[in-house]
């Protein structure tokens, strides 16, 4: 399968500061880019779908202003949390929309990171 | 509104056991179900997957069945092993947004 990458795989942090993740498809171009939060043992929460050259569209309830996407290129999309404070500590995972194959489009995950704001 | 229910939320089976997953789905939009395994830690990696066009794939020890009709979709993993231990989603698509079902945690006692 395709294979995307995320770095960095875990951070830690001081409340307050910045913390940008990275998301790449190392074998294929992504025109579409999916953030997702995961809190311990919940499903992935849908943040926002990147799509490069153009503006993130954020899911509801999320603010765009503290969670800033970047989709600047084919292979790579960034995540920005902004004054990150503890209640952002959580599992983040990117994954990217593969091109078609067998007739049918997927998404392939990174492996997420994890993030701790203290 | 939830657009994918799973069931079960927790699941234990012994080793050489069946293992099986429920999903149901509302929006007949939709017309592609991947399955992902998820591990602790680490990002979902996609399993196996099915159109609504066939009512069963299967790819070694793990099958999905798939009811149209009912709009319900399964996953089957035959000889369930240790290994298997993990968390599994099952997700619907249409026009590539996909949603995902709440998870099933899985575990495979030796």
């Amino acid at each position: 399968g395709a294979v995307v990458s995320q770095h960095p795989s875990r951070v830690i942090c001081k409340s307050g500061t910045s913390v940008k993740i990275e998301c790449r498809s190392l074998d294929f171009q992504a025109t579409t880019m999916f953030w997702y939060r995961q809190f311990p043992k919940q499903s992935l929460m849908l943040m926002a779908t990147s799509n490069e050259g153009s503006k993130a569209t954020y899911e509801q309830g999320v603010e765009k202003d503290k969670f800033l996407i970047n989709h600047a290129s084919l292979t790579l999309s960034t995540l920005t949390v902004t004054s990150a404070h503890p209640e952002d500590s959580s599992f983040y995972i990117c994954s990217a929309r593969a091109p078609p194959a067998g007739g049918q489009e997927t998404q392939y995950f990174g492996p997420g990171t994890r993030l701790l704001v203290l | 509104q939830q657009q994918v229910k799973q069931s079960p939320q927790s699941l234990i089976v012994q080793k050489g056991g069946i293992s099986i997953i429920n999903c149901a789905y509302e929006n007949t939009a939709f017309d592609y179900f991947p399955w992902y395994q998820q591990f602790p830690g680490k990002g979902p990696a996609l399993l196996i997957a099915i159109r609504p066009d066939v009512s069963e794939k299967k790819e070694g020890r793990f099958t999905i069945s798939f009811n149209k009709s009912a709009k319900q979709f399964s996953l089957h993993i035959m000889d369930s092993q240790p290994g298997d231990s993990a968390t599994y989603f099952c997700a619907a698509s249409m026009m590539g947004d996909m949603r995902f079902g709440a998870g099933t945690r899985l575990t495979v006692k030796p």
